[in-house]
């Protein structure tokens, strides 16, 4: 069965600081993976996804992520952090068109 | 454009009462997912749709839990009688072919009390 695991329940960072949440992954044939982002009292907004290709996805809002097959992580970077990237984020692995999520990781950043 | 659509947004209801959300697709869109976020369980799929026919059913609860999609355009999910568990929050998500590298959008969800 494929799974992710978020180990992180939570991450503190500075403002202006770098960001890291991670995500590894456990599939089998090709890891189809997405970060989503939920912000309070509102939906999941899509930020990214690796299918194939370049190891160093881009994708909204400045955040990017690495795909990393040896190591079966995904995990989610931005360079400078912003106080408005305060969410919970979730990692997710598509099977047959499903989606199978993490438990989240809450981002808090403060000023 | 307009996102999923997911009505109503609230719902509280006594438990025994017969419930009913409903989800308006991406215009185009040809899958449609059922989710349930609980602190408990997190994000689970309960079922989904390609076409307007359901393709996996595994996820819906038990026989309470029911949902249609009578066309392109509208799906429901019927919960009858509904119990003070159920209370959750209830995504609506839809895509383009329902493939694995296909991006699902999701609704601003219905949040469920069940009293």
């Amino acid at each position: 069965a494929q799974s992710v695991a978020q180990p992180e329940d939570q991450v503190n960072v500075a403002e202006g600081n770098p960001l890291t949440v991670k995500c590894t992954y456990s599939v089998s044939g090709n890891p189809y993976l997405f970060w989503y982002v939920q912000y309070p009292n509102r939906g999941l907004q899509f930020l990214l996804k690796y299918i194939t290709g370049d190891n160093l996805v881009k994708g909204s809002y400045g955040f990017e992520a690495e795909f990393n097959k040896s190591q079966t992580s995904f995990h989610l970077k931005k360079p400078s952090a912003l106080v408005s990237d305060s969410a919970l984020y979730f990692c997710a692995v598509s099977q047959g068109g499903k989606l199978i999520f993490g438990q989240g990781t809450e981002l808090s950043v403060k000023p | 454009d307009a996102g999923v659509i997911q009505s109503p947004r609230h719902e509280v209801t006594e438990m025994g009462q017969e419930v009913t959300l409903r989800c308006k697709p991406i215009s185009g869109h040809n899958s449609l997912f059922w989710y349930r976020q609980t602190m408990m369980r997190g994000l689970e799929l309960l079922i989904y749709f390609n076409n307007n026919v359901p393709i996996d059913d595994s996820g819906m609860p038990e026989d309470r839990f029911s949902a249609k999609m009578p066309n392109a355009s509208f799906s429901t999910l019927k919960i009858q009688p509904s119990e003070p568990r159920d209370s959750a929050v209830y995504f609506c998500a839809s895509t383009f072919t329902g493939s694995s590298t296909d991006t699902q959008y999701f609704g601003p969800g219905t949040r469920l009390t069940v009293l």
